[in-house]
């Protein structure tokens, strides 16, 4: 089955304990993104990938970070993570040259105490 | 990428037709109208999306003005399953080439409920 998956599903922590959001696709897409939704917001990209070691940054990048050694996978990674991180994460992807077929991940409800 | 408008909320009878509208009065020539939907904090599903002509898929239509400065999304017979957040996004085909971000701006959209 086609899917994105992401890891964990709810993560409760405490500010500045250094955390990783995993995103996995079975599709073999090049283009990965992360997404954050806060109520009234709406939803925002943080990073995003083309593929392989070729990332960037997306609307609300600040204080997140990303790799992308294969193509399968896109961790979230939030090095010294505050309160105003509280969101709920969303990872996506999709080919490259087909757009429209994005895939979005179940998300991530992160706490920040 | 231009900035869209839509109503905050919309109620629609289960069986009746929704008809979701859209402003995009800033639209160039090379964007894109696409559709998504979030089901209560569910991962957002593509619906639909057109440049010119009027779409139809299996979930929806699409109809886009003339002038492209709107659009409606339409689904036929709404059923209590279909009640989302339904968002109406622009978007311009870059190039690859110029390395610039094939992203979606998503805005607030529209909460769709469907009333039994």
């Amino acid at each position: 089955e086609a899917q994105v998956t992401q890891n964990p599903r709810y993560l409760i922590t405490v500010t500045g304990k250094k955390l990783t959001v995993t995103c996995s696709q079975n599709m073999n897409h090049e283009y990965m993104s992360w997404y954050r939704q806060d109520p009234g917001l709406g939803l925002r990209q943080i990073y995003y990938s083309m593929n392989v070691e070729v990332t960037d940054k997306g609307d609300v990048p600040e204080g997140y970070k990303v790799s992308r050694k294969e193509k399968r996978n896109f961790p979230l990674i939030l090095e010294s993570p505050s309160p105003n991180q509280t969101s709920l994460y969303f990872c996506a992807s999709s080919p490259l040259f087909d757009f429209d077929t994005q895939y979005f991940g179940p998300g991530t409800r992160l706490t920040v105490l | 990428d231009a900035k869209t408008t839509q109503p905050p909320s919309m109620d629609c009878a289960e069986g009746r037709a929704a008809n979701l509208p859209c402003n995009h009065s800033t639209i160039s020539g090379n964007e894109y109208v696409y559709w998504y939907r979030q089901i209560h904090s569910q991962g957002p599903q593509y619906i639909i999306h057109g440049l010119k002509n009027n779409e139809t898929n299996e979930m929806a239509s699409l109809i886009i003005t003339e002038d492209r400065k709107s659009s409606t999304l339409i689904l036929p017979h709404a059923t209590l399953r279909d009640t989302a957040v339904y968002y109406c996004i622009v978007r311009a085909d870059y190039e690859i080439s110029s390395g610039s971000a094939r992203q979606l701006t998503f805005g607030s959209g529209t909460q769709l409920t469907v009333l039994p």
